[in-house]
């Protein structure tokens, strides 16, 4: 089955640019979703179909996928972007099942 | 604006059953794919299945398969969820979601539901 790998954490300093990858094969080919998940909550989308923002999440959120990585990326960082991020996409090989990646742990120095 | 609001959290024993509720309001119920993900304490988001309520028939992981129950009742615009025999690494929280589009983002989700497996 398909699998999605992301760095287990990432540190970046307020106002600084903060970039998380979601790696898989050819992963470029596919619609790559994105979820914000502090603690005690429920995950939060922040971008869908690679590169969309749904209504409400701010501009400094920014998705892009190519070959084999997909990024989400967060501009100008702060303490509130501290959070678990996911990354998600919808494996059509394997029954029309929803994977995600392990998850990120975003630190705001 | 589709809102979920689930039940609230369960306390079982090992293998015992549990049943969790989903309800929607703000947006026709039928219409949207209901979907379920669990997260054990300190891990990941793990995909359980689906649902199309209009259909009636779930869609399951396949490590969920013949354990885990997706059903709806479109009279009340609610899903639920059952896991049968229970383990001790069924211990988690347990979303419900709408499953968005033909690529399947997932929004809203609903608060959690926190269920608790232990003799």
């Amino acid at each position: 089955s398909y699998v999605l790998t992301q760095p287990p954490s990432v540190s970046v300093a307020p106002g600084q640019t903060a970039r998380i990858a979601c790696g898989g094969n050819n992963i470029g080919s596919h619609s790559v979703h994105w979820y914000q998940q502090k603690p005690g909550q429920a995950p939060v989308l922040v971008v869908y179909d690679n590169t969309d923002r749904p209504s409400g999440i701010p501009e400094r959120f920014s998705g892009s996928n190519s070959e084999n990585t997909a990024t989400l990326t967060i501009s100008r960082v702060e303490a509130g972007d501290e959070a678990d991020y996911y990354c998600q996409m919808w494996d059509s090989n394997s029954d029309n099942h929803v994977i995600f990646g392990g998850g990120t742990k975003l630190t705001v120095l | 604006q589709l809102q979920l609001v689930q039940s609230g959290a369960e306390v079982r024993k090992p293998g015992s059953s549990v049943k969790v509720s989903c309800k929607a309001s703000g947006d026709t119920f039928n219409s949207h794919i209901i979907t379920w993900v669990r997260q054990a304490p300190g891990q990941g988001l793990e995909w359980m299945g689906r649902i199309i309520p209009v259909l009636g028939r779930g869609n399951y992981a396949q490590k969920f398969q013949g354990r885990v129950t997706i059903t709806a009742d479109k009279s009340t615009g609610t899903a639920y969820m059952e896991v049968n025999r229970l383990k001790s690494d069924d211990t988690a929280v347990y979303y419900c979601a709408r499953e968005v589009g033909v690529k399947s983002w997932i929004d809203p989700w609903g608060q959690g539901t926190l269920v608790t497996v232990s003799s």
